[in-house]
């Protein structure tokens, strides 16, 4: 059973340009929810994706948005990249009520510049 | 709204002694609170999760917590480490009366395992 799977690994980008990244969830899951982590820091709260709708969203600017596809896969994109950017972004899939297991992967490292 | 304290951002220990990572949570409503572990390169791993049954969990790799309500408290502990312990360790707090299922992370603690 493959667990959640990101793609790409590492990506480097420019200052104002834009990134997308993509998430396949564990299956069975049909929630995925979108992380940033700072170097040093815990993961942050994007926004999390049900019923191909953004259900919560965490104090993210509209620069971040995101997709949910009919078989549960989502998409992380960012417009206008900021230096502050630069984090590992971590997908995160489970069923939609609160205590279920979040099962997350291994992340996309983004480097801004 | 919820956070998560993590005290000491690094703990070091010899290898075969015990391991205590503090975590202190605030929430209004009873939480589901969560340990994961998180590997260099690596994303992150549940150890265990507490959701209002035992209030001792055990959890993967000999790891366990305790809930304590009166101390908002869900301190991790290994009662003898290993170096492959060596890692950083979130707590996290989901509230359980939300809507969806989403984290809140502390900042982290890097454990150090000395031979």
């Amino acid at each position: 059973d493959a667990g959640v799977t990101q793609s790409p690994t590492h990506l480097i980008k420019t200052r104002g340009q834009q990134v997308t990244l993509r998430c396949s969830p564990k299956s069975g899951h049909d929630t995925v929810s979108w992380y940033q982590q700072a170097l040093g820091q815990g993961p942050q709260f994007i926004f999390q994706y049900y019923e191909e709708e953004e259900r919560q969203r965490g104090n993210f600017p509209d620069r971040f948005s995101g997709h949910q596809f009919p078989n549960y896969s989502s998409e992380l994109n960012v417009n206008a990249l900021l230096l502050g950017d630069s984090a590992l972004y971590l997908c995160a899939s489970s069923l939609p009520d609160s205590g279920n297991t979040i099962y997350f992967g291994e992340g996309s490292w983004l480097t801004v510049v | 709204a919820q956070s998560v304290t993590q005290l000491g951002s690094h703990v070091s220990v010899s290898e075969g002694a015990l391991v205590l990572l503090r975590c202190n949570y605030s929430s209004s409503v009873p939480p589901y609170l969560f340990w994961y572990v998180q590997y260099p390169n690596q994303g992150l791993q549940l150890l265990l999760k507490y959701t209002s049954a035992a209030t001792l969990v055990k959890g993967i790799n000999g790891f366990e917590a305790e809930f304590k309500k009166s101390e908002t408290s869900f301190h991790l502990t290994k009662p003898s480490a290993h170096m492959s312990d060596a890692a950083e360790y979130f707590c996290a707090v989901s509230d359980l009366k939300a809507a969806g299922n989403k984290l809140t992370f502390g900042g982290g603690t890097r454990v150090l395992v000395k031979p």
